[in-house]
């Protein structure tokens, strides 16, 4: 079975530009999420879908950040303008459902902003 | 709201020894726990989860976890470390709650090192 991608794996970028990142998830999978792990702290969750609805965006900075999942599989999250403390790691996951599901991750997306 | 603490930021052990890894939770509701371990520049791989039922649950790698309700403790376990165990692990929450959204919530991780 095919893991979670994500891509790309790396990126630098300068503040003020815009920048997305892609996720495909373990077929199957309702339930998208899409985290963000600031360098020594734990993953904090940004937005999760249920197929291609939102299910919770309440700590998604909405003013610069955007995300969407057409068709329920792929996901695309984006920033603009980027800001110097959006440098973090950014982690994709998916689960078959929610609540005692396991989460499983990609490999992430290392942001670095300028 | 859910929370997870994991007190220690790291610990150390030589291998072949056992080690513990900590974490301790607060959460309304019957809780759903999980652990994951990362290694450098690679995303979160998952290790074991408590549902309900056996207090000891068993995961990949040779881990297990003992669930401690009058405790809300969820320690990792390893009878014998290996180099190869030296990693970042996090522990997660979330909720059996029947209604509303339940989030993973995660701790701020412990790195663990493993000494030759």
């Amino acid at each position: 079975e095919a893991g979670v991608a994500q891509s790309p794996r790396y990126k630098i970028i300068e503040k003020r530009q815009s920048v997305a990142f892609w996720c495909n998830p373990i077929s199957g999978h309702a339930t998208l999420y899409w985290y963000q792990q600031i360098l020594g702290q734990g993953p904090k969750l940004l937005i999760q879908f249920q197929n291609n609805g939102v299910v919770d965006d309440s700590q998604l900075p909405k003013d610069r950040f955007s995300a969407e999942r057409l068709k329920g599989v792929d996901s695309t999250l984006k920033i603009q303008p980027a800001k110097l403390e959006d440098s973090a790691v950014y982690l994709c996951a998916s689960s078959r459902t929610t609540g005692s599901d396991t989460q499983y991750f990609g490999p992430g997306t290392r942001l670095t902003v300028l | 709201a859910q929370s997870v603490a994991q007190p220690e930021d790291q610990v150390n052990v030589a291998e072949g020894n056992p080690l513990t890894v900590k974490c301790t939770y607060s959460v309304s509701g019957n809780p759903y726990l999980f652990w994951y371990v990362q290694y450098p520049n690679r995303g979160l791989q998952f290790l074991l989860k408590y549902i309900t039922g056996d207090n000891l649950v068993k995961g990949s790698y040779g881990f297990e976890a003992e669930f401690n309700k009058s405790q809300t403790s969820f320690h990792l376990k390893k009878p014998s470390a290996l180099v190869s165990d030296s990693a970042l692990y996090f522990c997660a929450v979330t909720t059996g709650k029947n209604t509303g959204f339940q989030k993973l919530v995660f701790g701020t991780g412990t790195r663990l090192l493993v000494s030759p």
